[in-house]
């Protein structure tokens, strides 16, 4: 079955720094890679996704990049505000609609 | 309302007990999951309904646990003989029938055994 990692568990950045997370995969048949922002006592909140035929998607301050190749993808946030702060999770799946996880990064953004 | 909901938000019980955890999905959403998520900790899969179909109950840790989903509507998930390690969040997440789309999730029930 496929393997999600995600790294790195725990990031800190200042306050109008950029921040990366990164996830690998294992299953080359997965072409759907959603990531999601989890704050304190709600669920996973989709902030961006991308699927396989693209290989960088943008939304205002939040961009995901994909390597098919490398089975590899990341997230990116620029100029970070402390509303960022929260857990961010990965996910990659596939024409099954099954869904594997990455572990979580717990980002704190320092005013 | 337009998103998932669960039902309770939080629910205490004492060891042994059973408990039951509802979660209403979006309209038309025909993928329904169950994840539970223990304190700092990240989703654990549980059981995937989709549609009609029989369900994925791969991620189903023990005979204690079931899941029900009538139609393409409400879920429940059933803790049986509750244990002080079944504490966690549970989350229930939908989806549209479609693959590549995104699921939703709701808020969740804090479970909390003593």
């Amino acid at each position: 079955g496929e393997n999600v990692e995600q790294h790195p568990s725990t990031l800190s950045v200042q306050e109008g720094d950029s921040a990366v997370i990164k996830c690998t995969y294992s299953d080359s048949a997965s072409n759907y890679f959603p990531w999601y922002k989890q704050e304190l006592g709600k669920g996973p909140q989709l902030i961006i996704d991308i699927r396989s035929n693209v290989g960088e998607k943008k939304d205002q301050r939040i961009a995901v990049t994909l390597n098919k190749t490398a089975k590899h993808f990341s997230l990116h946030i620029t100029e970070t505000q402390p509303e960022d702060s929260a857990v961010y999770f990965c996910a990659a799946s596939n024409t099954g609609n099954q869904f594997y996880f990455g572990t979580g990064t717990s980002l704190t953004v320092i005013p | 309302g337009a998103g998932v909901s669960q039902s309770p938000s939080n629910k205490v019980t004492e060891k042994g007990k059973d408990v039951e955890l509802r979660c209403d999905p979006i309209s038309g959403h025909t993928a329904l999951y169950w994840y539970r998520q223990r304190l700092g900790q990240g989703l654990e899969f549980l059981i995937y309904f989709q549609g009609n179909s029989a369900p994925d109950k791969s991620g189903l840790p023990s005979d204690r646990f079931s899941a029900e989903r009538t139609g393409e509507s409400v879920s429940t998930l059933t803790i049986q003989r509750t244990q002080q390690e079944d504490s966690a969040v549970y989350l229930c997440a939908s989806s549209p029938f479609f693959s590549n789309q995104p699921q939703h999730f709701g808020d969740g029930t804090r479970l909390s055994i003593l």
